[in-house]
Protein backbone atom coordinates (compact mmCIF):
# COMPACT_ATOMS: atom_id res chain seq x y z
CA UNK A 1 0.00 0.00 0.00
CA UNK A 2 1.06 3.56 -1.08
CA UNK A 3 1.05 5.88 2.03
CA UNK A 4 -1.63 8.54 2.14
CA UNK A 5 -0.85 11.84 0.94
CA UNK A 6 -0.69 15.07 3.04
CA UNK A 7 0.66 18.74 2.28
CA UNK A 8 4.13 18.43 3.99
CA UNK A 9 3.48 21.77 5.89
CA UNK A 10 0.48 24.37 6.88
CA UNK A 11 1.13 26.99 9.32
CA UNK A 12 -1.41 29.75 10.48
CA UNK A 13 -1.57 32.86 12.83
CA UNK A 14 -2.99 31.81 16.46
CA UNK A 15 -7.08 31.96 16.22
CA UNK A 16 -7.10 31.15 12.90
CA UNK A 17 -8.17 27.89 11.31
CA UNK A 18 -6.06 25.58 9.33
CA UNK A 19 -7.16 22.41 7.25
CA UNK A 20 -5.05 19.51 6.58
CA UNK A 21 -5.84 16.89 3.77
CA UNK A 22 -5.22 13.29 3.11
CA UNK A 23 -6.04 12.01 -0.31
CA UNK A 24 -5.99 8.30 -0.95
CA UNK A 25 -7.52 5.93 -3.32
CA UNK A 26 -11.18 4.08 -3.34
CA UNK A 27 -9.37 1.44 -1.33
CA UNK A 28 -8.71 3.27 1.75
CA UNK A 29 -10.26 6.44 2.34
CA UNK A 30 -12.86 6.60 -0.24
CA UNK A 31 -13.74 2.82 0.42
CA UNK A 32 -14.27 3.41 4.38
CA UNK A 33 -15.47 5.88 6.77
CA UNK A 34 -12.05 4.60 9.13
CA UNK A 35 -9.82 7.69 9.05
CA UNK A 36 -8.12 8.61 12.07
CA UNK A 37 -6.18 11.66 12.80
CA UNK A 38 -2.98 11.42 14.87
CA UNK A 39 -1.41 14.40 16.75
CA UNK A 40 2.57 14.14 17.32
CA UNK A 41 4.75 16.42 19.36
CA UNK A 42 8.57 15.93 19.08
CA UNK A 43 9.54 12.98 20.83
CA UNK A 44 6.22 11.85 22.01
CA UNK A 45 3.70 9.36 21.20
CA UNK A 46 0.91 9.95 18.56
CA UNK A 47 -2.34 11.17 20.12
CA UNK A 48 -5.81 9.64 18.63
CA UNK A 49 -7.71 13.33 17.96
CA UNK A 50 -10.20 11.99 15.77
CA UNK A 51 -11.48 8.64 14.23
CA UNK A 52 -14.47 6.89 11.78
CA UNK A 53 -14.08 10.41 9.60
CA UNK A 54 -15.32 13.37 12.43
CA UNK A 55 -15.59 11.28 15.52
CA UNK A 56 -13.67 13.23 18.31
CA UNK A 57 -12.80 10.93 21.90
CA UNK A 58 -13.27 12.40 25.15
CA UNK A 59 -10.96 15.08 25.90
CA UNK A 60 -9.90 16.10 22.71
CA UNK A 61 -10.60 19.83 22.48
CA UNK A 62 -13.78 20.87 20.05
CA UNK A 63 -11.49 22.92 18.06
CA UNK A 64 -10.09 20.18 16.32
CA UNK A 65 -12.77 18.64 13.57
CA UNK A 66 -12.61 15.98 10.60
CA UNK A 67 -14.48 15.33 7.66
CA UNK A 68 -14.61 13.18 4.09
CA UNK A 69 -15.40 13.57 0.59
CA UNK A 70 -14.39 10.89 -1.69
CA UNK A 71 -10.84 9.82 -1.56
CA UNK A 72 -9.53 12.71 0.60
CA UNK A 73 -10.31 12.91 4.41
CA UNK A 74 -9.96 16.90 6.05
CA UNK A 75 -8.55 17.79 9.54
CA UNK A 76 -9.29 21.11 10.96
CA UNK A 77 -8.11 22.88 13.62
CA UNK A 78 -10.20 26.48 14.90
CA UNK A 79 -8.95 29.16 16.87
CA UNK A 80 -5.01 27.79 16.20
CA UNK A 81 -3.05 27.49 19.47
CA UNK A 82 0.35 27.59 20.21
CA UNK A 83 0.17 24.03 21.84
CA UNK A 84 -1.40 22.84 18.70
CA UNK A 85 1.97 23.50 16.48
CA UNK A 86 3.17 19.89 16.24
CA UNK A 87 2.95 16.91 13.31
CA UNK A 88 -0.18 15.47 12.60
CA UNK A 89 -1.09 12.15 10.43
CA UNK A 90 -3.67 10.58 9.27
CA UNK A 91 -4.82 6.56 8.84
CA UNK A 92 -7.31 4.68 6.99
CA UNK A 93 -8.53 1.38 7.28
CA UNK A 94 -7.18 -0.07 3.87
CA UNK A 95 -9.31 -3.64 4.05
CA UNK A 96 -8.40 -6.98 5.44
CA UNK A 97 -7.47 -5.84 8.37
CA UNK A 98 -4.62 -3.26 7.46
CA UNK A 99 -3.99 0.14 7.51
CA UNK A 100 -2.04 2.57 5.84
CA UNK A 101 -0.86 5.77 7.61
CA UNK A 102 -0.51 9.72 5.86
CA UNK A 103 2.83 11.30 5.08
CA UNK A 104 2.67 13.61 7.65
CA UNK A 105 2.07 17.51 8.13
CA UNK A 106 3.61 19.50 10.37
CA UNK A 107 1.69 22.31 11.74
CA UNK A 108 3.14 25.70 12.33
CA UNK A 109 2.02 28.46 14.61
CA UNK A 110 3.37 31.98 13.39
CA UNK B 1 -6.16 2.77 33.40
CA UNK B 2 -4.90 1.93 29.66
CA UNK B 3 -0.95 1.53 29.82
CA UNK B 4 1.62 -0.33 26.83
CA UNK B 5 4.68 -0.27 26.96
CA UNK B 6 7.36 -1.15 24.42
CA UNK B 7 10.88 -3.10 25.83
CA UNK B 8 13.74 -4.87 23.31
CA UNK B 9 17.46 -3.61 22.34
CA UNK B 10 18.22 -0.47 21.42
CA UNK B 11 20.91 -1.83 18.56
CA UNK B 12 20.74 -4.63 16.40
CA UNK B 13 23.39 -5.66 13.73
CA UNK B 14 22.48 -6.05 10.37
CA UNK B 15 20.69 -9.67 9.74
CA UNK B 16 19.77 -10.47 13.19
CA UNK B 17 16.67 -10.85 14.53
CA UNK B 18 14.84 -8.52 16.74
CA UNK B 19 12.13 -9.55 19.25
CA UNK B 20 10.40 -6.94 21.14
CA UNK B 21 7.81 -7.01 23.81
CA UNK B 22 4.60 -4.63 24.39
CA UNK B 23 3.63 -5.13 28.04
CA UNK B 24 0.42 -3.58 28.59
CA UNK B 25 -2.25 -3.22 31.20
CA UNK B 26 -5.81 -1.80 31.86
CA UNK B 27 -7.47 -4.19 29.28
CA UNK B 28 -7.14 -8.26 28.51
CA UNK B 29 -6.50 -9.43 25.25
CA UNK B 30 -8.71 -12.18 26.09
CA UNK B 31 -11.63 -10.16 25.51
CA UNK B 32 -13.61 -10.08 22.55
CA UNK B 33 -13.03 -7.44 20.39
CA UNK B 34 -9.50 -6.33 21.86
CA UNK B 35 -6.82 -6.10 19.47
CA UNK B 36 -2.96 -4.66 19.22
CA UNK B 37 -0.90 -3.31 16.69
CA UNK B 38 2.81 -2.39 16.09
CA UNK B 39 3.58 0.68 14.16
CA UNK B 40 7.29 2.34 13.68
CA UNK B 41 8.67 5.67 12.80
CA UNK B 42 12.05 5.75 10.95
CA UNK B 43 13.68 9.09 12.51
CA UNK B 44 12.06 12.07 10.86
CA UNK B 45 9.50 10.11 8.84
CA UNK B 46 6.13 8.83 8.91
CA UNK B 47 4.70 6.44 10.56
CA UNK B 48 4.36 2.66 9.10
CA UNK B 49 1.53 0.42 10.24
CA UNK B 50 3.54 -3.36 10.59
CA UNK B 51 1.20 -6.06 12.55
CA UNK B 52 -1.91 -6.52 14.23
CA UNK B 53 -3.10 -9.50 17.04
CA UNK B 54 -6.56 -10.23 17.28
CA UNK B 55 -8.35 -11.68 21.05
CA UNK B 56 -8.89 -14.93 18.66
CA UNK B 57 -5.29 -15.21 17.62
CA UNK B 58 -5.85 -13.83 14.32
CA UNK B 59 -2.96 -12.06 12.79
CA UNK B 60 -2.55 -9.33 10.10
CA UNK B 61 0.94 -8.30 8.62
CA UNK B 62 1.66 -5.15 6.29
CA UNK B 63 1.96 -6.61 2.84
CA UNK B 64 5.30 -5.31 2.19
CA UNK B 65 6.93 -6.83 5.07
CA UNK B 66 4.97 -9.91 6.01
CA UNK B 67 7.97 -12.22 5.08
CA UNK B 68 9.55 -10.90 7.65
CA UNK B 69 7.58 -10.12 10.86
CA UNK B 70 6.26 -12.37 13.04
CA UNK B 71 3.36 -11.11 16.06
CA UNK B 72 2.37 -13.38 18.82
CA UNK B 73 0.41 -13.09 22.04
CA UNK B 74 0.96 -14.37 25.92
CA UNK B 75 -2.54 -13.54 27.51
CA UNK B 76 -1.26 -14.73 30.67
CA UNK B 77 1.17 -12.00 30.74
CA UNK B 78 -0.62 -9.40 28.90
CA UNK B 79 2.31 -9.11 26.76
CA UNK B 80 2.31 -8.90 22.58
CA UNK B 81 5.89 -9.68 20.60
CA UNK B 82 6.37 -8.66 17.21
CA UNK B 83 9.51 -10.21 15.24
CA UNK B 84 11.39 -8.98 12.24
CA UNK B 85 14.05 -10.79 10.82
CA UNK B 86 16.36 -10.43 8.46
CA UNK B 87 17.33 -6.52 9.90
CA UNK B 88 18.71 -3.58 7.97
CA UNK B 89 19.98 -0.50 8.72
CA UNK B 90 16.51 1.07 7.26
CA UNK B 91 14.91 -0.82 9.89
CA UNK B 92 16.39 1.76 12.34
CA UNK B 93 12.81 3.61 13.93
CA UNK B 94 10.72 3.86 16.73
CA UNK B 95 8.60 1.07 17.29
CA UNK B 96 5.56 1.62 18.74
CA UNK B 97 2.77 -0.47 20.20
CA UNK B 98 -0.88 0.26 20.40
CA UNK B 99 -4.39 -0.49 21.11
CA UNK B 100 -6.46 -1.23 18.41
CA UNK B 101 -10.45 0.29 19.04
CA UNK B 102 -12.82 -1.50 16.94
CA UNK B 103 -10.85 -2.69 14.73
CA UNK B 104 -10.57 0.69 13.18
CA UNK B 105 -8.54 3.61 15.08
CA UNK B 106 -5.39 3.15 17.43
CA UNK B 107 -6.55 4.58 20.71
CA UNK B 108 -3.91 4.18 23.46
CA UNK B 109 -0.26 4.05 22.18
CA UNK B 110 2.88 3.24 24.00
CA UNK B 111 6.13 5.71 24.37
CA UNK B 112 7.89 3.80 21.55
CA UNK B 113 11.36 2.49 22.14
CA UNK B 114 14.28 3.35 19.20
CA UNK B 115 15.59 0.34 17.91
CA UNK B 116 18.73 1.23 15.73
CA UNK B 117 20.52 -1.08 13.24
CA UNK B 118 23.89 -1.37 12.45
CA UNK B 119 27.05 -3.24 12.90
Amino acid sequence: QSALTQPASVSGSPGQSITISCTGTSSDVGGYNYVSWYQQHPGKAPKLMIYDVSKRPSGVSNRFSGSKSGNTASLTISGLQAEDEADYYCCSYAGSSTYVFGTGTKVTVL
Amino acid sequence: QVTLKESGPALVKPTQTLTLTCTFSGFSLSTSGMRVSWIRQPPGKALEWLARIDWDDDKFYSTSLKTRLTISKDTSKNQVVLTMTNMDPVDTATYYCARVYGGTYFDYWGQGTLVTVSS
